[in-house]
């Protein structure tokens, strides 16, 4: 199986400028989870979605939102940008069933803000 | 709210054995879990506890005391390759994909 896929890789924008962000997941699964990872921050969770329905959202502000298709591909974006919004985001599928579910993650996106 | 502590950074030589610790609180969660990421690199699933005790796979081996708020990650015949970052994490419940991740501990391996 084809892991997750994000797109694109890196990214580089200036202060005000607004950015989308795809994430495709593992075939069959249908949770996707976004994190974001900064070195003083360590890896924080966005939020996550499961049949196209965001089904819980981390402490970020109204700037960063995303959604989910019915194929489960999920984009996030994030408006306004501000400089303390280069990280990497990461993206994580997992497919719900009993037990834990392992979260596997894409390489992430790498985010600049000028 | 929810918090898990781990030691920031942890040397060792290889072969050696190493230990990486995590203690947390949280007002209740499935169980812990243990995520290596090397340089650049995505996070990826090492081990799962659910109940308490020793869960073994292969070199690593990971732990949960749940009256003590504490694991831990055991590490075994260490490998250059092993140097990375390692996250504990919980799961929230009721919040199936939601991952709440320790700060990370950057294991150094010296020859």
């Amino acid at each position: 199986k084809a892991g997750v896929t994000q797109t694109p890789r890196y990214l580089i924008k200036t202060r005000g400028q607004q950015v989308t962000l795809s994430c495709s997941p593992i075939s069959g699964h249908r949770s996707v989870s976004w994190y974001q990872q900064t070195p003083g921050q360590g890896l924080q969770f966005l939020f996550e979605y499961f049949s196209e329905t965001q089904r819980n959202k981390g402490n970020f502000p109204g700037r960063f939102s995303g959604r989910q298709f019915s194929n489960s591909r999920s984009e996030m974006n994030v408006s306004t940008l501000e400089l303390g919004d280069s990280a990497l985001y990461l993206c994580a599928s997992s497919f719900p069933g009993q037990g834990y579910n392992e979260q596997f993650f894409g390489p992430g996106t790498r985010l600049t803000v000028l | 709210g929810q918090s898990l502590e781990q030691p920031s950074e942890v040397t060792a030589v290889e072969g050696a054995i190493v230990q990486i610790n995590c203690t947390y609180q949280t007002s209740g969660f499935y169980g812990l879990s243990w995520y290596q990421q090397h340089d650049g690199g995505a996070p990826t699933f090492l081990s799962y506890n659910a109940l308490d005790g020793l869960e073994e796979t292969g070199r690593f081996s990971s732990f949960l005391s749940r009256s003590d708020s504490y694991g831990y990650l055991l590490l075994q015949e260490l490998q250059m390759k092993d140097s990375a970052s390692y996250f504990c994490a919980v799961r929230d419940i009721g919040n199936t994909g939601k991952l709440i991740f320790g700060q990370g501990t950057t294991l150094q391996v010296k020859p």
